[in-house]
């Protein structure tokens, strides 16, 4: 079956520019996760989903980023007024439960560059 | 906050060798997992456990809770298994805090 499945793949932008980038999980999943991987850094949480429940936005780095989730499956991860900081691999990971007792599958990413 | 560390940063070897990657963390867990990256590829999950150990084919992966500390071992060390493999602990939040990551083993398996 279709793994976890981002879009797009790589994404370039102008400073100041808003960006929007989508994750289609695994069906069924109701777990959903962001997570950001910055050049030389280790991965970081960004935000949970479950199922339709309200996010977790703790891990948000600024009110420049939001995220949401249709239906309980799609989810698109927005920053507003980009920033260079903001250039990173933007992770999106599901999971039949949660990370207690399900192994995340992730998608190959989006890389962002903000130039 | 807990605080996943990771040992060695950088591991080289030659094919065929025995490989121990060392995590331990600071808070208890629910839940520990292995993750493996390859070069400009996505994230493969390896394993997740929580307590004993687990076995996949060429890898094993231990953990014991009341030291904080797992293993991941690769026997007979394949090129193929150059990667980076990355150790992280999901805390008691009902998965809302996510996982805690560490920086990662930057494996190198030479022919």
């Amino acid at each position: 079956g279709a793994g976890v499945s981002q879009s797009p793949s790589n994404k370039v932008t102008e400073k100041g520019k808003d960006v929007e980038l989508r994750c289609d999980p695994i069906s069924g999943h109701t777990a959903l996760y962001w997570y950001r991987q910055s050049l030389g850094q280790g991965l970081e949480f960004l935000i949970y989903f479950q199922g339709n429940s309200a996010p977790d936005k703790s891990g948000l780095p600024s009110d420049r980023f939001s995220a949401e989730r249709t239906g309980g499956s799609v989810s698109t991860l927005t920053i507003q007024r980009t920033q260079q900081e903001d250039s990173a691999v933007y992770l999106c990971a599901s999971s039949p439960n949660t990370v207690y007792n399900s192994p995340l599958h992730f998608g190959n990413g989006t890389r962002l560059t903000v130039t | 906050k807990n605080e996943v560390e990771q040992s060695p940063q950088n591991l080289t070897a030659q094919e065929g060798e025995f490989i121990t990657i060392n995590c331990s963390y600071s808070v208890g867990i629910s839940a520990l997992h292995w993750l493996q990256q390859h070069p400009g590829g996505g994230i493969v999950s390896l394993f997740m456990l929580s307590s004993g150990k687990k076995k996949h084919g060429r890898l094993i992966a231990t953990i014991n809770i009341q030291e904080k500390h797992s293993s991941l071992h690769i026997t007979a060390s394949h090129p193929r298994d150059s990667a980076v493999y990355i150790c992280a602990v999901s805390g008691s939040g009902g998965g809302a805090d996510g996982l805690t990551f560490g920086k990662g083993t930057h494996l190198i398996i030479q022919p």
